[in-house]
C-alpha cells in the first residue's frame, strides 16, 4: 500500500519561513506534487519534483530525498493569504493513470 | 482559458436516491479524473477518463460511475446514495493521461449532502 504522512497543523508568524514535512511509503513513483486549497476552494498546484533536490517558485520551493522518503515544502516571507491547507501528493507507475495519491494534509495558520 | 467548471456547486439529496455530477475540463484537456474529499479520508481518487474510456478506478464501490463524452466532458453517478457519501467532489483535468509531469488543475468542486 501506499502512505504519505504530514503534520496535521503548523502555525507561522507573518514574514516568517515554514517547512512543511511529507514522509511517504510507496512502492514507486514518477514524483511528488503540492498543492494549496484554501477552506471552501480547489486544491491548486505548487510544485513538483521529478528528481531529487530542490525546486524554486518564487516564495515556495520543494525538496525530495527519495532515499530518505522524504519530502517538504518550504515557505519563505509568509503572508496572512498563505493561511490553507497543504497537500504532498504523488503519481504512482501505473501505466496511463492520472491517480494523484494524497497526503493526510497540513493546515497552516499564518498569524501577525 | 476558462478554467475547470463543475455542476451544480451544492447538492442535497436523501438516503436511497442518485446524483449525477458534470465537469467540464480546460479546453484542449483530455484527461478527467475524479476525486472524493472528506474531513476523515481526505483526498482519495475515484476514477479517470482519458478520450473516453476509463483508465484507472480507486477504491470506491461499484455504485460510484462516471463516463466521459467525446467533447471530454465527464459526469460522475453514485446510486444508493449512503449518509458517508457526503463529501466534497472534485474533478481534475490535465493534457495527458499517464504524463510523468503533466500538472493536474481542480475544478472548485460539487459540495454533496446526504440526509
Amino acid at each position: 500500500g501506499q502512505s504519505l504522512e504530514q503534520p496535521s497543523e503548523v502555525t507561522a508568524v507573518e514574514g516568517a519561513i515554514v517547512q512543511i514535512n511529507c514522509t511517504y511509503q510507496t512502492s514507486g513513483f514518477y514524483g511528488l506534487s503540492w498543492y494549496q486549497q484554501h477552506d471552501g476552494g480547489a486544491p491548486t498546484f505548487l510544485s513538483y519534483n521529478a528528481l531529487d533536490g530542490l525546486e524554486e517558485t518564487g516564495r515556495f520551493s520543494s525538496f525530495l530525498s527519495r532515499s530518505d522518503s522524504y519530502g517538504y515544502l518550504l515557505l519563505q516571507e509568509l503572508q496572512m493569504k498563505d493561511s490553507a491547507s497543504y497537500f504532498c501528493a504523488v503519481r504512482g507507475f501505473q501505466t496511463g493513470a492520472n491517480n494523484l495519491f494524497f497526503g493526510t494534509g497540513t493546515r497552516l495558520t499564518v498569524i501577525p | 482559458k476558462a478554467g475547470v467548471t463543475q455542476t451544480p456547486r451544492y447538492l442535497i439529496k436523501t438516503r436511497g436516491q442518485q446524483v449525477t455530477l458534470s465537469c467540464s475540463p480546460i479546453s484542449g484537456h483530455r484527461s478527467v479524473s475524479w476525486y472524493q474529499q472528506t474531513p476523515g479520508q481526505g483526498l482519495q481518487f475515484l476514477f479517470e477518463y482519458f478520450s473516453e474510456t476509463q483508465r484507472n478506478k480507486g477504491n470506491f464501490p461499484g455504485r460510484f460511475s462516471g463516463r466521459q463524452f467525446s467533447n471530454s466532458r465527464s459526469e460522475m453517478n453514485v446510486s444508493t446514495l449512503e449518509l458517508g457519501d457526503s463529501a466534497l467532489y472534485l474533478c481534475a483535468s490535465s493534457q495527458a493521461s499517464g504524463s510523468r509531469t503533466d500538472t493536474q488543475y481542480f475544478g472548485p468542486g460539487t459540495r454533496l449532502t446526504v440526509l
